[in-house]
């Protein structure tokens, strides 16, 4: 089966650090995503990891253990705008299967 | 111009009723996707199309159905409208390099 785990809500205050954490099960590995999503939009691509290590983009970065099934979301220097929801999602094949989407974590960003 | 493109993006109908949401793309990719978003339940796949001649049930496929009419359309009907399918309905498609997903704006049905 595939399964996906994410807290379902966070608070974090403006400025600081918050770290989103997301394991999975699934039959097959290629890849996750995370995405962010603001309330009642679209989901849109944050990052993408394939291999075990740490992708930094700016204010965010992901990270992945495959040997764990554990991906991280790192955001710095928070902000108002980043109160969002954030899903975590992974690809369990080669491409043949679609994507298994956690429920996501609702990120609440106070001052 | 937005790259998948979703109509209509608000719609109020009575339970029984036929509806159709339709979803259009330029971003030239085969895959196609329709999603149903509750609070709480996060994205549930409801259908998916990997090209024109491929249709797949998702894990929620009960009380729908869909059409592949190109490349570029895919569109999502309720046969017979109810009440639980209200939601946020969300329309994507996937690239098959990195299996990245793009996703449309989103359509709000309520159902009465």
């Amino acid at each position: 089966g595939q399964n996906i785990d994410q807290p379902t809500e966070m608070t974090a205050t403006e400025g600081a650090i918050v770290q989103i954490n997301c394991t999975y099960q699934t039959s097959g590995f290629n890849g996750l995503f995370w995405y962010q999503q603001h309330a009642g939009e679209a989901p849109t691509f944050l990052s993408y990891n394939v291999l075990d290590g740490l992708e930094e983009k700016g204010r965010f970065s992901s990270f992945l253990s495959r040997s764990k099934g554990y991906s991280y979301l790192l955001l710095k220097e928070l902000q108002m705008k980043d109160s969002a929801s954030y899903l975590c999602a992974v690809t369990p094949h080669s491409g043949n299967t679609p994507l298994v989407f956690g429920k996501g974590t609702r990120l609440s960003v106070i001052a | 111009d937005a790259d998948v493109t979703q109509t209509p993006r608000n719609r109020i109908t009575k339970t029984g009723k036929r509806i159709m949401l339709e979803c259009s793309q330029t971003k030239g990719h085969d895959r196609m996707y329709w999603y149903r978003q509750d609070p709480g339940l996060g994205l549930r796949l409801i259908y998916y199309s990997f090209d024109v001649k491929d249709i797949n049930k998702g894990e929620i496929s009960d009380g729908y159905s869909v059409s592949r009419q190109a490349q570029a359309k895919f569109s999502l009907s309720l046969e017979s409208a109810i009440p639980n399918q209200t939601a946020l309905y969300f329309c994507a498609t996937e690239d098959t390099t990195y299996y990245e997903q793009y996703f449309g704006p989103g359509t709000r049905l309520t159902v009465t």
